[in-house]
């Protein structure tokens, strides 16, 4: 067990509808990172939080939004959802040391 | 383009055999991780190699970065099927503070 919790563990919806995922950090943990992973891409960098500010961002769609709140716990929105859009969702949080604690990811399927 | 190239790509041994996988890039890192995710988990951290030419030791594993902090190596000594998972090697970017990771080896080792 990390002590990262994501929800929902598995998630099926249709295309153009939207979504949020929820991810509560380790006890102490101030940063948050969000993955992507599918089949083809590997796992992606979304974006990163750092005590309630975006840190860093990478090839996020401008479809998907996220933030971090003041009990550090984070969001994920994926909003016209499109076949693409079925992956695994994964959060990650992080001590000072730099190692990623992983939860146990998201699953979206998109139909 | 890939910051990180990882090969071989797909790895399928018996148990007992020895392997090596890689992880490359021709930008140097300040440090470099190891994680290994198993099916329907979160990728979980091996190790992290910080120093030009260092060897770590976990067990039946070996990690090696490289002189220049451009590459590093994975070395599996009579692997057994708990080995099995996708070896994915990570990186922080200097002037951001994403992680990036590599496209992974997924290895399957063969009772």
């Amino acid at each position: 067990d990390s002590g990262v919790t994501q929800t929902p563990k598995h998630l099926i919806t249709a295309t153009g509808q939207r979504v949020t995922l929820r991810c509560s950090p380790r006890s102490g943990d101030l940063s948050v990172y969000w993955y992507q992973q599918s089949l083809d891409q590997g796992l992606q960098f979304l974006i990163q939080y750092y005590n309630g500010e975006e840190r860093a961002k990478g090839n996020i769609l401008e479809r998907f939004s996220a933030q971090q709140f003041p009990d550090l716990h984070s969001e994920l929105n994926l909003s016209s959802l499109e076949l693409g859009d079925s992956a695994l969702y994964f959060c990650a949080s992080t001590p000072p040391s730099g190692e990623l604690f992983f939860g146990e990811g998201s699953r979206l399927t998109v139909l | 383009t890939q910051l990180l190239e990882q090969s071989p790509q797909f790895l399928s041994i018996q148990e007992g055999e020895n392997l090596t996988v890689y992880c490359n890039s021709s930008s140097v890192f300040s440090s470099l991780q190891w994680y290994r995710q198993e099916p329907g988990e979160g990728p979980v951290l091996l190790v992290t190699v910080v120093t030009g030419g260092e060897v770590k030791k976990l067990k039946r594993l070996t990690f090696q970065f490289g002189d220049a902090r451009k590459d590093s190596s994975l070395h599996i000594t009579a692997a057994q099927p708990g080995d099995t998972g996708l070896y994915l090697c990570a990186v922080r970017e200097t002037s951001y503070d994403k992680v990036i990771f590599g496209p992974g080896t997924s290895l399957s080792v063969i009772p």
